[in-house]
C-alpha cells in the first residue's frame, strides 16, 4: 500500500498564478483532509470531506476550494496564489469505527512558495 | 471553539533520561487525544493515542496519561535516545474535522 500520496512535492507560483494540490488514499478511508503547516506552528486545517460528496471548511479555508473527486482523490485548488498562502501542505486520511474516531494518515507534504 | 496549548515549545535532554511534553485543552466534549512525531522534512506520524475513557496508555518506552477534570494530558518518553528526536504534536479531537493541534515541541536528544 502506498498510503497517502501528494503531488506535487514542490512548487514555486507567481502571486495571482493558480494551482491544484492533488491527494490520493488507497486505504479505503472515508475522511479527508487539507492542513497547512507554517514554522512554529501547528497543522491548520484548510477543508475536510467527511465523506464521498461531502466537503465542509475548516479554521482556515479562504483563498482556498477543495474537491473530493471520489472516495479516493481530494484536491486543494489555490485560484489566485498570494504569498500569504507559502507553506506546507499536508493531505491527511482517517477511518471512523461507529462513534469512534481514529488516527489521521498524512501524505508527505508539498511546499509551495509563492513569490 | 477547542483551544489547545502545548508546552513546553523546546525541549532538551540527554540521551537516557525522560522527556515530559504537556498539552492542555479547554473543550470538555474532546474525546480522543493523540500524539504524532514528525521528524525534519517528514510528514506527522501518530506514536501514541488515548481516547476519554482511559486514564493512561503505554506503548514500550512511550506513555501518555489524560486528566479530564484538568483538561490535560501528557506525553512520557523514557530513556530517550538519539533518534527520539523531533517535533510532537498533541491534538484534541471530537469528530470528524474536529481535531485541534498542539504549536508542537521540539525535542533534542543529546548524545
Amino acid at each position: 500500500n502506498a498510503g497517502v500520496t501528494q503531488t506535487p512535492k514542490f512548487q514555486v507560483l507567481k502571486t495571482g498564478q493558480s494551482m491544484t494540490l492533488q491527494c490520493a488514499q488507497d486505504m479505503n478511508h472515508n475522511s479527508m483532509y487539507w492542513y497547512r503547516q507554517d514554522p512554529g506552528m501547528g497543522l491548520r486545517l484548510i477543508y475536510y470531506s467527511a465523506s464521498e460528496g461531502t466537503t465542509d471548511k475548516g479554521e482556515v479555508p479562504n483563498g482556498y476550494n477543495v474537491s473530493r473527486l471520489n472516495k479516493r482523490e481530494f484536491s486543494l485548488r489555490l485560484e489566485s496564489a498570494a504569498p500569504s498562502q507559502t507553506s506546507v501542505y499536508f493531505c491527511a486520511s482517517s477511518e471512523r469505527q461507529g462513534s469512534s474516531y481514529n488516527e489521521q494518515f498524512f501524505g508527505p507534504g508539498t511546499r509551495l512558495t509563492v513569490l | 471553539g477547542e483551544n489547545v496549548e502545548q508546552h513546553p515549545s523546546t525541549l532538551s535532554v540527554q540521551e537516557g533520561d525522560s522527556a515530559v511534553i504537556k498539552c492542555t485543552y479547554s473543550d470538555s466534549a474532546s474525546n480522543y487525544f493523540p500524539w504524532y512525531k514528525q521528524e525534519l522534512g517528514k510528514r506527522p506520524q501518530l506514536i501514541i493515542d488515548i481516547r476519554s475513557n482511559v486514564g493512561e496508555k503505554k506503548d514500550q518506552r512511550i506513555a501518555v496519561t489524560l486528566n479530564k477534570t484538568a483538561k490535560h494530558f501528557s506525553l512520557h518518553i523514557t530513556e530517550t535516545q538519539p533518534e527520539d528526536s523531533a517535533v510532537y504534536f498533541c491534538a484534541a479531537s471530537m469528530g470528524v474535522g474536529k481535531s485541534t493541534f498542539g504549536d508542537g515541541t521540539t525535542l533534542t536528544v543529546k548524545p
